[in-house]
């Protein structure tokens, strides 16, 4: 199975800073990857598809990068409403329905 | 805009069974593949299930393989999921999502709400 970690797991950052999430997959998993925003209380939100893509709607405050095995999540210019926590998912073998979440990074104030 | 409408969950004993529903609304459903994915505190989010645009590719995370069975009514707008032998560790949020493509091969584009399913005695 393909295993996805994040860090950090908790990234402390104040308004206006620019912030950088890395995500590691276990195994070469091409450009399939997704991230994602998640409030409490809220339905998760696509932020970034195939690593570096935004979707539409979504602040190109956000930018995803990487390739093979290592992927980055940034967000510049930090506002308040981006205090959430953020998931990577791979979907690189989704002919075996193979999708899998990393296990997020918490974004709070500093 | 897309909207996506869980329901179905609630409380329910060990080894019972539950069905979920999701009702569809603001895209073409028959078009897409559709998915369920469940939150615990504990473990994050986990996807469940998947079913492309036809229903004839499913797709089954291990750990519900043989106990849950998805399925998509294209003419209702809906997406469910059969949840036979309800286990603690089944126990979570489960978000109904619809896949960007037609064949389930992801990423997940919209979420609904979510609905809370416990299973306990």
């Amino acid at each position: 199975d393909i295993q996805m970690t994040q860090s950090p797991s908790i990234l402390s950052a104040s308004v206006g800073d620019r912030v950088t999430i890395t995500c590691r997959a276990s195994q070469d998993i091409s450009h399939w990857v997704a991230w994602y925003q998640k409030k409490p209380g809220k339905a998760p939100k696509l932020l970034i598809y195939t690593a570096s893509y935004l979707e539409d709607g979504v602040s190109s405050r956000f930018s995803g990068t990487g390739s093979g095995t290592e992927f980055t999540l940034t967000i510049s210019d930090l506002q308040p409403d981006d205090f959430a926590t953020y998931y990577c998912q791979q979907y690189n073998r989704y002919w075996e329905g193979i999708f899998t979440f990393g296990p997020g990074t918490k974004v709070d104030v500093k | 805009e897309v909207q996506l409408v869980e329901s179905g969950g609630g409380l329910v004993q060990p080894g019972r069974s539950l069905r979920l529903s999701c009702a569809a609304s603001g895209f073409n459903f028959d078009d897409y593949g559709m998915h369920w994915v469940r939150q615990t505190p504990g473990k994050g989010l986990e996807w469940v299930s998947g079913i492309n645009w036809n229903s004839e590719t499913v797709h089954y995370a291990e750990s519900v393989k043989g106990r849950f069975i998805i399925s998509k009514d294209n003419a209702k707008k809906s997406l469910y999921l059969q949840m036979n032998s309800l286990s603690p560790e089944d126990t979570a949020l489960y978000y109904c999502a619809k896949d960007r493509t037609f064949d389930s091969s992801g990423p997940f584009d919209s979420w609904g709400q979510g609905t809370q399913v416990t299973v306990s005695s």
